[in-house]
């Protein structure tokens, strides 16, 4: 079965600095999808970002960007200018490729991020 | 367009009842996906609903059911609630039943067994 960890329960950043959030998976498919979602104190799962393994480009959405690297397992999310709304629990998470099917989200644990003004 | 919206918010049950929760999925989003939320055990799907189909299932006992409407509205009923099923229960909606959808969260029903 796949599995997401994410080795940082809690992480913290400056106001306009950069942070790196980790996640590692464990599969042995070659395609598959990875995701960043992030879970503010009001509960709601926001996407943020988007990676499918046979893409070599990393995925960016304006501050967010990911460091995709396929053979080591590994997905970590990079956010520069962090601003206060950016404060929230990020979960990463993995989705198997199913021919004429669906495969589940597989959820990491998660990590905390504080952003201190 | 509005999002995935779920209803109640929030619930308290006694253990031995029941409950149903309710989802909306993203107007045009066909397939709806349940999972729940836990400190302890993180977040676990539940079941996934396509064409008024149950397409997949999570590893959950039997009190743990759902089903999808023509409208694709989704609901799911826990039976002979226990205080394990205290959780948040999430919603998510993708356009189209596959891997390759990306998913889309509603707020989430807290439920709270006492």
């Amino acid at each position: 079965a796949q599995t997401v960890t994410q080795s940082q329960p809690e992480m913290s950043v400056q106001e306009a600095e950069t942070v790196t959030l980790s996640c590692t998976y464990d599969t042995s498919e070659s395609d598959y999808y990875l995701f960043w979602y992030k879970q503010p104190p009001s509960r709601q799962m926001i996407l943020v970002i988007r990676q499918e393994a046979y893409k070599q480009q990393n995925a960016t959405e304006n501050r967010f960007s990911v460091n995709f690297q396929k053979a080591a397992k590994s997905f970590s999310l990079k956010i520069s200018d962090s601003q206060l709304g950016d404060a929230a629990m990020y979960f990463c998470a993995y989705r198997g490729f199913a021919q004429g099917g669906s495969e589940k989200l597989v959820f990491g644990k998660g990590t905390k991020l504080t952003v201190n003004p | 367009k509005a999002g995935v919206t779920q209803t109640p918010r929030y619930l308290i049950k006694t253990r031995g009842q029941q409950v149903t929760l309710s989802c909306s999925p993203i107007s045009g989003h066909r397939s709806v996906s349940w999972y729940q939320q836990t400190p302890g055990q993180g977040l676990q799907f539940l079941f996934e609903y396509f064409s008024e189909t149950q397409r997949n299932k999570g590893n959950f006992p039997g009190r743990f059911s759902g089903r999808q409407f023509s409208n694709s509205r989704s609901e799911m009923n826990v039976s002979t609630l226990e205080l394990g099923d205290s959780a948040l229960y999430l919603c998510a909606s993708s356009l189209v039943f596959g891997s390759q959808e990306t998913q889309y969260f509603g707020p989430g029903t807290r439920l709270l067994v006492l």
